[in-house]
């Protein structure tokens, strides 16, 4: 059972258009919720991260917003760009007491088109 | 200064051998952990270490062993494949110290593409 539930799999905007992500969560354990972007060929890598007693975070163009009550958070990607396009991995991070490992969602494949 | 490297990069094998996917890091990184991508199934946790001599299992552990005798390397073996271990594995370390490592990044290797066959 996927404990981050991601959506959608695969998203395809044109340049300056805003994509959004989305996570659902259950585990109210979680207690750090990153955001990591993957390039072809390449390991993913952190891009903008939020710890849940905060609703938004904005890092550049990228912002996350995080609704504790509805168990969900979201990233935002504004004026988007074709070197935006890459595989994007919501995730959530077990209490440290618990291990601290992060569970990752399924992915989502963003294409910006020029 | 390296990072994280996972060799090979590339490898195929029949059903039923065996082989190691190594990792290392010359970050000094006490965690040290091994994730499978799929498509649609994300990055799953297979096996993690938070330091020399202590590892502890992920969310799909089975078929698949790991030891952490250095702070440096973190060999995933898989005893005897199958063709569902076919993925992409990635090898994934980070500072563990709560006072320092508390919210730090994963730092992911670029991984190491496996089709059993």
């Amino acid at each position: 059972q996927q404990q981050v539930k991601q959506s959608p799999q695969s998203l395809i905007v044109q340049k300056g258009g805003i994509p959004i992500i989305n996570c659902a969560y259950e585990n109210t354990a979680f207690d750090y919720f990153p955001w990591y972007q993957q390039f072809p060929g390449k390991g993913p890598a952190l891009l903008i991260a939020i710890r849940p007693d905060v609703s938004e975070k904005k890092e550049g163009r990228f912002t996350i917003s995080f609704n504790k009550s509805a168990k969900q958070f979201s990233l935002h990607i504004m004026d988007s760009q074709p070197g935006d396009s890459a595989t994007y991995f919501c995730a959530a991070r077990e209490g440290y007491n618990q291990g601290g490992k992060l569970i990752f969602g399924q992915g989502t494949e963003l294409s910006v088109k020029p | 200064n390296a990072g994280v490297t996972q060799t090979p990069k590339f490898q195929v094998l029949k059903t039923g051998q065996s082989m190691t996917l190594q990792c290392a890091q010359d970050m000094n990184h006490e965690y040290m952990s091994w994730y499978r991508q799929d498509p649609g199934m994300g990055l799953r946790l297979i096996h993690y270490s938070v330091g020399a001599g202590i590892t502890d299992q992920g969310e799909v552990p089975n078929g698949y062993n790991v030891s952490r005798s250095t702070t440096e390397d973190f060999p995933l073996r898989l005893l005897s494949a199958a063709p569902s271990q076919t993925s992409v594995y990635f090898c994934a370390t980070k500072e563990a110290l709560p006072t320092r490592g508390y919210n730090s990044p994963l730092h992911f290797g670029n991984g190491t593409r496996l089709t059993v066959t």
